[in-house]
């Protein structure tokens, strides 16, 4: 079983500034089959960004994906207000499909 | 646009079976793959399972000798089965959809409402 390491655990930024964070796995993610995930307080996850780059239908510019093998990287480019949420990545290469533990993404 | 709603009972005695079931709404049921997830209060996301249109199934090993997924094509429902349920297993369970490339795993899109089911005595 892949585990994913996401960090730092919580993120305290303002608004306007750039977000990144890290999701590192135990082993190489094959083919960059990697997702990422934004989940607010009471609600279901939303996706955002899988095949490691690639933008989901509707999620705004701000937001990208990067890396591959070990190591990857959600970045937001200027934080909006509707963007503090907690974020999960999640591998897609190999069963069982396994969830980093979240970056909580907090207003400073 | 694909819309996932699900239903199922939320309060359960230790040692009855979970059993909930998924209904795809406004868009196709074939060529994607099913799944269940659940989170655990507090806590993070684990994938319990698949399956697709023709019945092909996967789960998780860690719940492989308790979870039952089918799926039902003639109403585009599928359902989730978990026997012999403790308090480990109270979570927020969601139904989703996973979309794979050629050779992939799947990936989650969109999840259900979710549904908060919990085992207390």
């Amino acid at each position: 079983e892949i585990v994913l390491t996401q960090s730092p655990g919580t993120l305290s930024l303002s608004q306007g500034e750039r977000a990144t964070l890290s999701c590192r796995a135990s082993q190489s993610v094959s083919s960059r089959y990697l997702a990422w995930y934004q989940q607010k307080a009471g609600q279901a996850p939303r996706l955002l960004i899988y095949g490691a780059s690639s933008r989901a239908t509707g999620i705004p510019d701000r937001f990208s994906g990067s890396g591959s093998g070990t190591d990857f990287t959600l970045t937001i480019s200027r934080l909006e207000p509707d963007d503090f949420a907690v974020y999960y990545c999640q591998q897609y290469g190999s069963s069982p499909y396994t969830f980093g533990q979240g970056t909580y993404l907090e207003i400073k | 646009q694909v819309q996932l709603q699900q239903w199922g009972a939320g309060l359960l005695r230790p040692s009855e079976t979970l059993s909930l079931t998924c209904g795809v709404y406004g868009g196709s049921f074939s060529f994607f793959y099913w799944i269940w997830i659940r989170q655990p209060p507090g806590k993070g996301l684990e994938w319990i399972g698949e399956i697709n249109h023709s019945g092909s199934t996967s789960y998780n090993p860690s719940l492989k000798s308790r979870v039952t997924i089918s799926v039902d094509t003639s109403k585009d429902q599928f359902s989730l089965r978990l026997s012999s349920v403790t308090a480990a297993d109270t979570a927020v369970y969601y139904c989703v959809r996973g979309l794979a490339a050629a050779g992939s795993g799947t990936w989650f899109d969109p999840w259900g409402q979710g549904t908060l089911v919990t085992v207390s005595s």
